[in-house]
């Protein structure tokens, strides 16, 4: 199996900050990396596939880059909107597939 | 695009099973495949297994194999999954979402409400 450990497990930013959340594999899965934002009580919400190709209608501060087994989710200038819950999920290994544990940006 | 409703939140005892529903409407039901995830109260998001319809093609996670049941009803543009033999830590809130299929281009980007079950005696 695949594991994904991302980090931190939370954050507290302050709006307009730059934020960074890492996800490391325990294998190289190529580019086969997506991230997902949950707010509580809600499904999660797909934000960027593919390591770095954001979904339509995500805004632009979000950003996503790495390959093989470390990957990032940026959020530059972080808006109230973005304290929500991250989490990273590979799909190397379809169709068996895993998700990071979360990091959970807090007020 | 396709829309997911999710059946209605449901009180299980120990060792009975439970079954959650997926309809999809606004698209083909035959153009996904569909994937259940489930969420434990307070914590991650954990895959449970997918299905796709046009193929009959399923996938289970192993620690689910043999309790994890994944069907679906074309006719009716609705897929279910069935969990057997509960317990309490089964109480969690699952999701269905859709996928272009089982390959690694595949994402999760369109999900269902959730569906509340509580496993409790």
């Amino acid at each position: 199996d695949i594991q994904l450990t991302q980090s931190p497990n939370s954050l507290y930013p302050s709006v307009g900050d730059r934020v960074t959340i890492t996800c490391r594999a325990s294998q190289d899965i190529s580019r086969y990396l997506n991230w997902y934002q949950q707010k509580p009580g809600k499904a999660p919400h797909l934000l960027i596939s593919g390591s770095t190709n954001l979904q339509s209608g995500v805004p632009a501060r979000f950003s996503g880059s790495g390959s093989g087994t470390d990957f990032t989710l940026t959020i530059t200038s972080l808006q109230p909107d973005d304290f929500a819950t991250y989490y990273c999920q590979q799909s190397d290994s379809s169709p068996e597939y895993s998700f990071g544990q979360g990091t959970k940006l807090e007020i | 695009q396709v829309q997911l409703v999710q059946s209605g939140a449901e009180v299980k005892k120990p060792g009975s099973s439970m079954k959650v529903s997926c309809r999809a409407s606004g698209d083909s039901f035959k153009a996904y495949a569909i994937i259940w995830v489930r969420q434990a109260p307070g914590q991650g998001l954990e895959w449970m297994g997918g299905i796709v319809p046009v193929l009959g093609t399923r996938n289970v996670a192993q620690r689910f194999q043999g309790r994890v049941t994944i069907t679906t009803d074309e006719s009716m543009n609705t897929a279910y999954m069935e969990l057997t033999s509960l317990r309490s830590a089964d109480t969690a809130v699952y999701y269905c979402a859709t996928t272009s299929g089982f390959n690694p281009e595949a994402s999760f980007d369109n999900w269902g409400q959730g569906t509340l079950v509580s496993v409790s005696s």
